[in-house]
This record gives C-alpha cells, structure tokens and sequence, in this order.
C-alpha cells in the first residue's frame, strides 16, 4: 500500500498562475483533508470533504477550490496563485478511526 | 473558541535525557486529542492519542496523559534517542465525527549523541 500520495513534490508559480495539487489515498478511506504549513503557525486546514460527492470549508480557504473526484482522490486548486500561498501543502485521509494519514507534502513557492 | 498552545522550540537535549513537551487546549466538550511527530522531509504521523478525560496515550516510549482538571496533555519519554529528533504537535479534534483538527504551532526536539 503507498497510502497517501501527492504530486508535485515541488512546484514554482508566478503570481496569478494556477496549478492543480494532486492527492490519492489507497487505504478505502471516507475523509480526506487539505492542509497548508506555515512556519511558527503549526498545519491549517483549508478544506475537508467526509465522503465522495461532499467538501466542506475548514479554516483558511481563501483562493483555493477543491474537487473530491472519486473516493481515492482530492485535489486542491489554486486560480490565481499569489505570494501569500507560499507554503506546504499536505493531504490527509481518515476512516472513522479519527487517525489521520499524511502524505509527503507539497512544497510551494508563489514569486 | 477551540485552540491548542504548545512550548515553543527548539528544545535540545543529550542523548538519553528525560523529555517533557507542554501542551494546554482550549475546546468545548471533551475533544479527543492527539501527539504528532513530523521528521524531517516527511508529512505528518500519528504518535499517539487519547480520546477521554485520564486517558493515557503511549507509543515508542512516549506517552501522554489527557488532564481535564488542567486542560493538558503533555508529552513525555523517559530516554530519548538521537532518531527521536523532529517536529511534535499536539493537535485536538474540534469537528467530532468530520474528524476536523487543531494543530500546535510545533515543537522542534533535537538531540545530540
């Protein structure tokens, strides 16, 4: 099992580009997460989606959109990529355990 | 409203130290709350977790104990390892069964041999 994966492992944009981050999990998990990490403020989420077909808002989802495609997948969406979105992205999944599995993480630099 | 305040790092330690990392919450109800540790150049994995009042959680020599009376949840090892070297949170769950946590700012634990 490679439970959650996420791609890119690194990406560079300019402001008002947009890209797509991937997340894929494996495990037949129902929630899936977004978050982002910043230094000094600990992981923040930004959207959660319960099941397939559902999302919901978490704390910070300014400027990001999310499509939950199927059960395995959940990606986060950035229109128009501005400095502030600087950071790590981690994608996260749980059953009902309330265990929550992190991918690698995205690194994202915004110029 | 909910929130988790943990000590601020680095907290450098020798090799077979004793290990205390504070961590106080602020929540409604009775949240379940949860120590996770990141190394370096990884996402985040779950350490260990207690989901009741006395509870105590424990794993790979660490351990914390859910204190309703102080609203904490400390994170201690009696002996660490120059591999326990990482960033630790604390975080609880304020969502209930949409699982919704609130993370720690971290604390980075380094030790030297």
């Amino acid at each position: 099992n490679a439970g959650v994966t996420q791609t890119p492992k690194f990406q560079v944009l300019k402001t008002g580009q947009s890209m797509t981050l991937q997340c894929a999990q494996d495990m037949n998990h129902n929630s899936m997460y977004w978050y982002r990490q910043d230094p000094g403020m600990g992981l923040r989420l930004i959207y959660y989606s319960a099941s397939e077909g559902t999302t919901d808002k978490g704390e910070v989802p300014n400027g990001y959109n999310v499509s939950r495609l199927n059960k395995r997948e959940f990606s986060l969406r950035l229109e128009s990529a501005a400095p502030s979105q600087t950071s790590v992205y981690f994608c996260a999944s749980a059953r009902d355990t309330e265990t929550q599995y992190f991918g690698p993480g995205t690194r994202l630099l915004v110029l | 409203g909910n929130s988790v305040t943990q000590m601020e790092g680095p907290v450098t330690l020798s090799e077979e130290a004793f290990l205390t990392i504070n961590c106080t919450y602020t929540a409604t109800g009775y949240p379940s709350l949860f120590w996770y540790v990141q190394y370096p150049g990884e996402g985040l994995q779950l350490l260990l977790k207690a989901t009741k009042a006395d509870d105590k959680g424990s794993n790979k020599g660490f351990e914390a104990t859910y204190r309703k009376e102080t609203t904490s949840f400390h994170l201690e090892k009696g002996s660490v390892q120059v591999s326990d070297s990482a960033v630790y949170f604390c975080a609880l769950n304020y969502g209930g069964a949409t699982n919704k946590l609130i993370f720690g700012t971290g604390t980075l634990l380094a030790v030297q041999p």
